[in-house]
């Protein structure tokens, strides 16, 4: 029961370009949700979140949107910097967390 | 202000060996987390404790898997027999308290190999 799914595994985006990664949702009760950032042999890094009561929020080159009709939220990045190739989990919670398989980014420079 | 700490990092044992995992929580964070994550997949949360009390175990191999917090901040996870399939990084995460609207904190994690 994969109730947040990433369904693009790979992303590869030019430096400079925007870089938009997608995620699915499949309860409406969840309210909050994150996006984390994962270098290789490292844990997952907190990178932003947005409430249900909101659409967008925005930290500097990242900005998550949440779509609640379409349950699907996304992350863009940009510009993209090859310091931003990593893997990219998102996260939903009500009462607990539940990620994502993760969409692997490539910036090329 | 110190991150989540994990130790050790990587260990490789055999099959039917036992392993144990430690974490130290942000200090002030009253939830802590055990989460199991396989190459190509997102964490899976194997047990939640806020303070010293479990909140969700359910996911938890119980048969093989057990975990402790018993003062409320660090925390054991330990896996006795191992399988082939427990090989995955075993992610330790904690949060100010539980619920929707905290943010949790992971650890650099702990990679397991079992051969």
């Amino acid at each position: 029961d994969q109730q947040v799914k990433q369904n693009s595994p790979s992303l590869s985006v030019q430096e400079g370009r925007i870089s938009i990664l997608n995620c699915d949702y499949t309860n409406s009760m969840f309210d909050y949700f994150l996006w984390y950032k994962k270098y290789p042999a490292e844990g997952p890094t907190f990178l932003i979140s947005i409430s249900s009561i909101k659409d967008k929020n925005e930290d500097g080159r990242f900005t998550v949107f949440l779509n609640k009709s379409a349950k699907h939220l996304s992350l863009h990045i940009v510009p993209s910097q090859p310091g931003d190739s990593a893997v990219y989990f998102c996260a939903a919670s009500g009462n607990q967390f539940y990620f994502g398989t993760g969409t692997s980014l490539t910036v090329i420079p | 202000e110190a991150g989540v700490a994990q130790s050790p990092r990587y260990k490789i044992i055999e099959k039917r060996q036992s392993v144990a995992f430690w974490c130290n929580p942000i200090s002030g964070h009253a939830t802590l987390y055990w989460y199991q994550q396989i190459l190509g997949q997102g964490p899976k949360l194997l047990i939640q404790f806020q303070n010293n009390g479990v909140v969700d175990d359910s996911q938890l191999p119980k048969d093989r898997f057990s975990a402790e917090r018993l003062k409320g901040v660090d925390s054991t996870l330990k896996i006795q027999p191992a399988k082939l399939e427990d090989s995955a990084v075993y992610l330790c995460a904690s949060s100010w308290g539980q619920g929707s609207g905290n943010t949790i904190y992971f650890g650099e994690g702990s990679w397991l190999t079992v051969v």
